[in-house]
């Protein structure tokens, strides 16, 4: 079976655009996080999403949205990207809401804004 | 203060040694994960703990609820454990420590 999968896989932009990142989750998983990693620390979460509607949000602005679709894959947008959005983001799927279900996580998309 | 805080930040060992890990947390939790992260970001859930002690192989992950502490034990390390060992604990959300470099030498 396939793991979770994430595209693309590195991606640049620069200031102020907006970008989409996307993940498919293993299949029969209804659950989806999202992650920012940036270099040297560890992730942060950005927004859990559970049968297609938002169950958690971090400490993140209002620039970060996300949704999750009837097949359970899910986007994540930024917009007006800055300097400090560049991190690795990180997807994870679980069966179920993931605080009691064990988190499986994707490669991941690196993003680098100049 | 983080809410997670692992110790130490980096460590390194001679192949064949016996690792410890520490993660302490601040907030009541429903679960505690141990996960492990290599170059080029890839993240394994190792173990996924709410009480007690999980074995898996040479790994051994303990928690004490009641003093807000997990360890991860590796026996007899070699080099391919080398990586960075992340914390993260279930509260309100996934909150998760700065993780720890291990570096295991031959």
């Amino acid at each position: 079976d396939a793991g979770v999968t994430q595209s693309p896989t590195h991606l640049i932009k620069t200031r102020g655009q907006q970008v989409t990142l996307r993940c498919s989750p293993i299949s029969g998983h209804k659950s989806v996080s999202w992650y920012q990693q940036v270099l040297g620390q560890g992730p942060q979460f950005i927004f859990q999403y559970y049968e297609k509607e938002e169950r958690g949000r971090g400490n993140f602005p209002d620039r970060f949205s996300a949704r999750q679709f009837p097949n359970y894959s899910s986007e994540l947008n930024v917009n007006a990207l800055l300097l400090g959005d560049s991190a690795l983001y990180l997807c994870a799927s679980s069966l179920e809401l993931a605080a009691y279900n064990e988190q499986f996580f994707g490669p991941g998309t690196r993003l680098t804004v100049l | 203060k983080n809410e997670v805080e692992q110790s130490p930040q980096n460590l390194t060992a001679q192949e064949g040694e016996f690792i410890t890990i520490n993660c302490s947390y601040s907030v009541g939790i429903s679960a505690l994960h141990w996960l492990q992260q290599h170059p080029g970001g890839g993240i394994v859930s190792l173990f996924m703990l709410s009480s007690g002690k999980k074995k898996h192989g040479r790994l051994i992950a303990t928690i004490n609820i009641q003093e807000k502490h997990s360890s991860l034990h590796i026996t007899a390390s070699h080099p391919r454990d080398s990586a960075v060992y992340i914390c993260a604990v279930w509260g309100s959300r996934l909150t998760f420590g700065e993780g720890t470099q291990l570096t295991v030498n031959p």
